[in-house]
């Protein structure tokens, strides 16, 4: 079946504006994952979805940062008052809820902040 | 809390040489612990997974191996490629929640033709 796609690829938005990411995960997949990894750096975890649900927001930077995931499956990773500071790939993640919860990756969303 | 260490310098190998990378951890005993490849500008794939009862795990020419007493995972791939040049990372399950993954922060490999 198909892997995991995120959208769009790249976004390139105006510092202050809104931007909404896009995640589809694999299907039956019951975990989704946000991360944010800035340039050569490593993956920063932001938000942990089982099923419709946030159990885990813990690593989500600011309020400006929220996301929500419907019918367990689509989800979306939205920025507010975007700043240069938010500039970084925004990857996502899917798993079964068993374990080894080995997860699987989508190619990510370059985010870039002028 | 939790941390993880992997060495943030390239390591550059000959091809044909056999390639060590090295994860370390404190403050925690996980159950299991993963490495991943990541290739530029994409996304991490998984490779591999080892339990705490497991000392070794291979698959083709990777091998993992674990030592819950040194807190410290090694990732060796024989015969390497020029085709193996990526970060790998390594990941283990975070001390609140099972299912949720801590990741080290990856080490470049460069393999010379």
């Amino acid at each position: 079946g198909a892997g995991v796609s995120q959208s769009p690829s790249n976004k390139v938005t105006e510092k202050g504006k809104d931007v909404e990411l896009r995640c589809d995960p694999i299907s039956g997949h019951t975990a989704l994952y946000w991360y944010r990894q800035r340039l050569g750096q490593g993956l920063e975890f932001l938000i942990y979805f089982q099923g419709n649900s946030a159990p885990d927001k813990s690593g989500l930077p600011s309020d400006r940062f929220s996301a929500e995931r419907t019918g367990e499956s689509v989800s979306t990773l939205t920025i507010q008052r975007t700043q240069q500071e938010d500039s970084a790939v925004y990857l996502c993640a899917s798993s079964s809820f068993q374990v080894p919860y080995e997860q699987y990756f989508g190619p990510g969303t370059r985010l870039t902040v002028t | 809390s939790q941390k993880i260490e992997q060495n943030s310098e390239a390591l550059n190998i000959q091809e044909g040489k056999t390639a060590t990378l090295t994860c370390n951890y404190t403050n925690y005993s996980p159950a299991y612990l993963q490495w991943y490849r990541q290739d530029p500008g994409r996304g991490p794939v998984f490779l591999l997974l080892i339990r705490e009862n497991e000392k070794e795990k291979r698959k083709e020419r990777l091998k993992v191996t674990f030592d819950t007493t040194l807190k410290q995972s090694l990732f060796h791939i024989t015969a390497s490629q020029p085709a193996d040049s990526a970060t790998y990372l390594c990941a283990l399950e975070r001390m609140d929640s099972s299912y949720k993954l801590i990741f080290g922060s990856g080490t470049r490999l460069l393999v010379r033709p």
